[in-house]
C-alpha cells in the first residue's frame, strides 16, 4: 500500500521562473492539502483540494495555485518565484477532508537562487 | 500571529525516562489537537490526538494532556527510547474539516 509521494525530491530554480510540484494520495484518500515549511518553523497549509475543487486556503498570494486531478492527484503551481519562496513544500493526503490523521509525504525541497 | 506556540526548540532526556512537550494555543475555537512527529528527509507522522471535549487521550506510551482554561496541551512520553529523537509538533483545528495549524516544533533527543 503506497503512502503519499511527492516529486521531485528536490528543485533549483531562479528568481522570477514557474514551479509545478506534484503529490498522489495514499491508496483510498480523496483529499489533498499543500504546505509551505520553511526552515525552522512548522508546516504553514497553503490549501486544500477537494473533489477536484480548492475547498480551503491560507494565506497565500495567487501565485500560488493548484489543481486536483480525477484520481486524486495533486499540483501545486508557484509563479513568480521569490528568494522567501526556498522551503520544504509537503502534501497531505486525507479521506473526506477530515483534518487529522493526514498523511504526509516526504516533500518537495524548493531552493530558488 | 502565531496562534500555536512551542516555546522549547529542544528537550532532551534519558532513555527510560519521561519526556514532557509543551504546546500553548491562542484561538480559543479551536476544538481539536494533535500531535506529529517528524523524522529526516520524511513527512511529519500523525502520532495522537485529543479533542476539546476530553482532557487526556492515551495510547500505549504516548499521552496528551489539555487544560483549556489554560489553552495549553502537553505529550508525555513514558519511557522515552532513543527512537523518539524527532521534531515533535502540535498541531490545531476548529474541527474534523477545518485547516491544521502548526507550531514551530520541538526537537527531542533521547540519550542513552
Amino acid at each position: 500500500d503506497a503512502g503519499v509521494t511527492q516529486s521531485p525530491t528536490h528543485l533549483i530554480k531562479t528568481r522570477g521562473q514557474q514551479v509545478t510540484l506534484r503529490c498522489s494520495p495514499k491508496s483510498g484518500h480523496d483529499t489533498v492539502s499543500w504546505y509551505q515549511q520553511a526552515l525552522g518553523q512548522g508546516p504553514q497549509f497553503i490549501f486544500q483540494y477537494y473533489e477536484e475543487e480548492e475547498r480551503q486556503r491560507g494565506n497565500f498570494p495567487d501565485r500560488f495555485s493548484g489543481h486536483q486531478f480525477p484520481n486524486y492527484s495533486s499540483e501545486l503551481n508557484v509563479n513568480a518565484l521569490l528568494l522567501g519562496d526556498s522551503a520544504l513544500y509537503l502534501c497531505a493526503s486525507s479521506l473526506g477532508q477530515t483534518a487529522h490523521e493526514q498523511y504526509f509525504g516526504p516533500g518537495t525541497r524548493l531552493t530558488v537562487t | 500571529d502565531q496562534q500555536v506556540k512551542q516555546n522549547s526548540p529542544s528537550l532532551s532526556v534519558q532513555e527510560g525516562r519521561i519526556s514532557i512537550l509543551n504546546c500553548d494555543y491562542t484561538n480559543s475555537m479551536f476544538d481539536y489537537f494533535l500531535w506529529y512527529k517528524k523524522y529526516p528527509a520524511e513527512g511529519p507522522t500523525f502520532l495522537i490526538s485529543i479533542s476539546s471535549i476530553k482532557d487526556k487521550n492515551e495510547d500505549g506510551r504516548f499521552t496528551v494532556f489539555l487544560n483549556k482554561s489554560a489553552k495549553h496541551l502537553s505529550l508525555h512520553i513514558v519511557p522515552s527510547q532513543p527512537g523518539d529523537s524527532a521534531v515533535y509538533f502540535c498541531a490545531a483545528s476548529g474541527g474534523l474539516a477545518d485547516k491544521l495549524i502548526f507550531g514551530t516544533g520541538t526537537r527531542l533527543q533521547v540519550f542513552p
